[in-house]
């Protein structure tokens, strides 16, 4: 049972335009999320997080907003730049114990 | 800090044998975590240790895998015997208990069982 859920495997857009990624998730119990990225040969890193207080959550070219009511997450990265291809994993937590999505490999073309 | 430290980073063996891999989290940090990564179903947990003690093993998915923290700054995971579907990148990770909930990964060790 797939409890965060990242429909799209993989997303192109063009350098400059917005990249907009997306995770839906089924558990209410869910209090606070995160966007990891991950590129080749290495760990995942820390993206950006929000918490299930807020809608929105900004840091430079990032923002996630989480609509709770439709249980969907998303992640704007406004400009999209080559530096930003790598695959993004959202992941769903309300302990220390974090339930990932299968990721969404983001391709940005020069 | 040189962050969550794995060995190896590769790790090629044939199918009977036993797979040792090993993490080294970030000092300070009580929280670990093992997570296999596989196309199929991305980054799953499999366990996590807090204070060096086993809290959740619901995602190991069998008794051929096990899971040790001798001490805070070392933990292994076990795979005995090994089998060519447990091909897949193993990740370690750590956290802090201060509330944050942010996790520090590994680089991961890619398991190849032929």
């Amino acid at each position: 049972d797939q409890q965060v859920k990242q429909n799209s495997p993989s997303l192109s857009v063009q350098e400059g335009r917005i990249s907009i990624l997306n995770c839906d998730y089924t558990n209410s119990m869910f209090d606070y999320f995160l966007w990891y990225k991950k590129y080749p040969a290495e760990g995942p890193t820390f993206l950006i997080s929000i918490s299930s207080i807020k809608d929105k959550n900004e840091d430079g070219r990032f923002t996630v907003f989480l609509n709770k009511s439709a249980k969907h997450l998303s992640l704007h990265i406004v400009p999209s730049q080559p530096g930003d291809s790598a695959v993004y994993f959202c992941a769903a937590t309300g302990t220390y114990k974090y339930i990932f999505g299968t990721g969404t490999r983001l391709k940005v073309l020069a | 800090d040189a962050g969550v430290i794995q060995s190896p980073r590769h790790e090629v063996t044939e199918m009977g044998q036993e797979v040792t891999l090993r993490c080294k989290p970030i000092s300070g940090h009580d929280y670990l975590f093992w997570y296999r990564q596989t196309m199929m179903r991305g980054l799953e947990l499999l366990i996590y240790f807090n204070n060096n003690v086993p809290i959740d093993d619901s995602g190991m998915p069998e008794d051929r895998f096990s899971a040790k923290m001798p001490n805070a700054s070392f933990s292994t995971l076990k795979i005995q015997p090994s089998e060519p579907r447990d091909s897949a990148v193993y990740f370690c990770a750590s956290s802090l208990s201060s509330g944050v909930y942010e996790q520090y990964f590994g680089p991961g060790t890619r398991l190849t069982v032929t």
